[in-house]
């Protein structure tokens, strides 16, 4: 079986660009989360998905990040007029949440990341 | 808020001898997970040990153990036996108890250490 996948490997851009980056979650992850780390610095949480709703938003860190997710599969984080700060390896993870009830681990398994330069 | 902290930025060790790394963190919270995980150069996080706060037994994977001292909190990772492929970034991190009917959640990431494998 395919482990998470993200695309692109790495990204350019100049300041004020809009960016999108891609996650494929592992084939019947019902529970996606999307992590930012800078360089030099551990992985700060930016969002979870469970199925395509986002119950948590609070680690987005302005409202230049968004992100979406279709179904149970694909994600797309979207920052909007890119800063030099922006700059960072963004980690998308997947985990299997059985429906029903709690759970109480779920392993997250995480993608190779996507690093993104803003110039 | 939780915090993680980890105050090693780099360790060096012999091949072969045993290195411990080290991670406190801060919680109100009675239940909790908290794990290492292993970043190389190829960016893909690999959980390596996960421990349970409920659970007073350390936790154990072959060559990984930890000692988790709850009162203390305190949660480092001994690696005997190191070998060249242990050489990458440790990240201790931390995940609330599963909130009612679901069970994912963010992880709270330390900055991470530098393990370097002495040939």
């Amino acid at each position: 079986g395919a482990g998470v996948s993200q695309s692109p490997s790495n990204k350019v851009t100049e300041k004020g660009k809009d960016v999108e980056l891609r996650c494929d979650p592992i084939s019947g992850h019902t529970a996606l989360y999307w992590y930012r780390q800078r360089l030099g610095q551990g992985l700060e949480f930016l969002i979870y998905f469970q199925g395509n709703s986002a119950p948590d938003k609070s680690g987005l860190p302005s409202d230049r990040f968004s992100a979406e997710r279709t179904g149970e599969s694909v994600s797309t984080l979207t920052i909007q007029r890119t800063q030099q700060e922006d700059s960072a390896v963004y980690l998308c993870a997947s985990s299997l949440i059985p429906s029903g009830g709690t759970q109480r681990y779920n392993e997250q398994f995480f993608g190779p990341g996507t690093r993104l330069t803003v110039l | 808020a939780q915090t993680v902290t980890q105050s090693q930025p780099e360790m060096s060790v012999q091949e072969a001898e045993t290195v411990t790394l080290s991670c406190t963190y801060d919680t109100s919270e009675s239940d909790y997970y908290l794990f290492w995980y292993k970043q190389p150069p190829s960016r893909q996080m690999i959980l390596v040990i996960r421990q349970e706060a409920y659970k007073q037994q350390n936790a154990t994977e072959n060559r990984f153990s930890v000692n988790f001292q709850k009162a203390a909190k305190s949660f480092s990772l001994k690696i005997s036996d190191s070998q060249l492929g242990d050489a990458a970034m440790y990240f201790c991190a931390y995940r609330s108890s599963p909130y009612i009917g679901g069970g994912a959640d963010g992880l709270t990431f330390g900055k991470g250490t530098h393990l370097i494998i002495q040939p």
